[in-house]
């Protein structure tokens, strides 16, 4: 069965360095998206993206941060200048939204990224 | 403010018995709910979704209802099984054309099934 991969696995990385998280959406999906978990918290959107660009962001999704989709296959969130608070288990999800009838988002098994 | 409640952190249950996840929502209309689970450390995995139109919907053991007046919806699992401990996530879509499904997530129910 087709699914969604994420590397890697954790970061660790000290504050204010840049760090790229990289996701592979399954291949006939069309939407893509980015969600993040602060560990004993709920999941929150950060970002969806469709046909190279934003769709929407939320309020959390400042100008640290930034997504892009360099090829066919990969999608990548980048976070400027890491802070504490940016720990958090981070989601890359996709969706083939409506074709075939389906709103269902499929999510990665997550980017650990520990900020010190 | 927009608000997602899930009934409780955590819920206990014996083997066979059936499990009832309750999902109460404000200040939103929502065109899809959906329900996910999540083990510890992993991704949210998909399980059902129903539509504002539809009031249950059903996959083998699963259940889900939708009370659009309420803005409730209740999550059904008959002859649970140790297996299906689990965090259990509602979340929200209100896509309506101009969004591309955003999901708003409440904080999950805990459950787990006893022997």
């Amino acid at each position: 069965e087709p699914e969604v991969t994420q590397t890697p696995s954790h970061q660790v990385t000290q504050m204010g360095q840049e760090v790229i998280l990289r996701c592979v959406p399954i291949s006939n999906h069309l939407y893509f998206y980015w969600y993040r978990q602060i560990l004993g918290q709920k999941v929150e959107f950060l970002v969806s993206f469709y046909n190279n660009e934003i769709s929407e962001k939320s309020e959390i999704f400042d100008d640290q941060f930034s997504v892009e989709r360099p090829d066919g296959s990969n999608f990548t969130l980048k976070i400027r200048s890491t802070k504490l608070e940016d720990s958090a288990m981070y989601f890359c999800a996709s969706s083939d939204f409506g074709q075939g009838n389906s709103y269902e988002q499929y999510f990665g098994p997550g980017t650990r990224l520990t900020v010190t | 403010s927009q608000k997602i409640e899930q009934n409780s952190e955590a819920l206990n249950i014996q083997e066979g018995k059936t499990a009832t996840l309750t999902c109460n929502y404000t200040n939103y209309s929502p065109a899809y709910l959906q329900w996910y689970r999540q083990d510890p450390g992993r991704g949210p995995v998909f399980l059902l979704l129903i539509r504002e139109n539809e009031k249950e919907k059903r996959k083998e053991r699963l259940k889900v209802t939708f009370d659009t007046t309420l803005k409730q919806s209740l999550f059904h699992i008959t002859a649970s099984q140790p297996a299906d401990s689990a965090t259990y996530l509602c979340a929200l879509d209100i896509y309506r054309g101009s969004t591309l499904g955003r999901l708003y997530f409440g904080r999950g129910t805990q459950l787990t099934v006893w022997p």
